[in-house]
């Protein structure tokens, strides 16, 4: 089972920031939070991750709370195409661990 | 760089034939995952390579799917025989090794009636 809640649905206007959720109230110390987003009849693309410092990239900056209990995907400015289902995940940077899905928040971006 | 590639890109089948579906990671990527993805829900790990070897495979319905990924590289999924509920996509990622992140391809879209 998926260790992340994130909220089922978001809208955001074009060209304001996009403020993505993800509770992860049971972290480890050594589990990392990553972002994917995928696009309709997409298969899913990474976005960012980080452990406990906040992160930025040409896509996206990734907030992590001091607990590390929760964090946010930020994008800074939201256009149509970032219409997306976004998926937060946890996970341990050790051999043979995978990526475990939850069902993800779908951003709709509104023109 | 080219990403994974996977084929067919559509498939509809009748309940009870058998299928399969073809993975190209990208190129030295030591690790291989086929994820089952039904309509509304997000990506279920199938099974998980690295390089020929299989790392986890505890997911999978093993009466009916198979998979294997010889040499190490291109690998195939199959399902023999199919269901009305295996209708689903099929997505194939590959990543540099077990830690890093993983790249997908556009997955695979079977339809059994």
């Amino acid at each position: 089972d998926a260790k992340t809640t994130q909220p089922t649905s978001m809208d955001c206007a074009e060209g304001r920031a996009a403020n993505l959720p993800c509770n992860h109230s049971t972290i480890s110390g050594n589990e990392y939070v990553y972002w994917y987003r995928q696009i309709h009849s997409q298969g899913p693309q990474y976005i960012i991750h980080g452990l406990k410092n906040n992160e930025t990239n040409e896509m996206a900056s990734l907030i992590i709370t001091e607990d590390r209990k929760s964090s946010t995907l930020i994008l800074p400015h939201a256009t149509l195409r970032d219409t997306a289902v976004y998926y937060c995940i946890v996970r341990v940077l050790l051999y043979g661990q995978n990526f475990v899905f939850g069902p993800g928040t779908r951003l709709s971006v509104l023109p | 760089e080219a990403g994974v590639a996977q084929s067919p890109r559509y498939k509809i089948i009748e309940k009870r034939q058998s299928v399969a579906f073809w993975c190209n990671p990208i190129s030295g990527h030591a690790t291989l995952y086929w994820y089952q993805q039904i309509l509304g829900q997000g990506p279920k790990l199938l099974i998980q390579f690295q390089n020929n070897g299989v790392v986890d495979d505890s997911q999978l319905p093993k009466d009916r799917f198979s998979a294997e990924r010889l040499k190490g590289v291109d690998s195939t999924l199959k399902i023999q025989p199919a269901k009305l509920e295996d209708s689903a996509v099929y997505l194939c990622a590959s990543s540099l090794g077990g830690s890093t992140e993983a790249f997908f391809g556009q997955g695979t879209r079977l339809t059994v009636v």
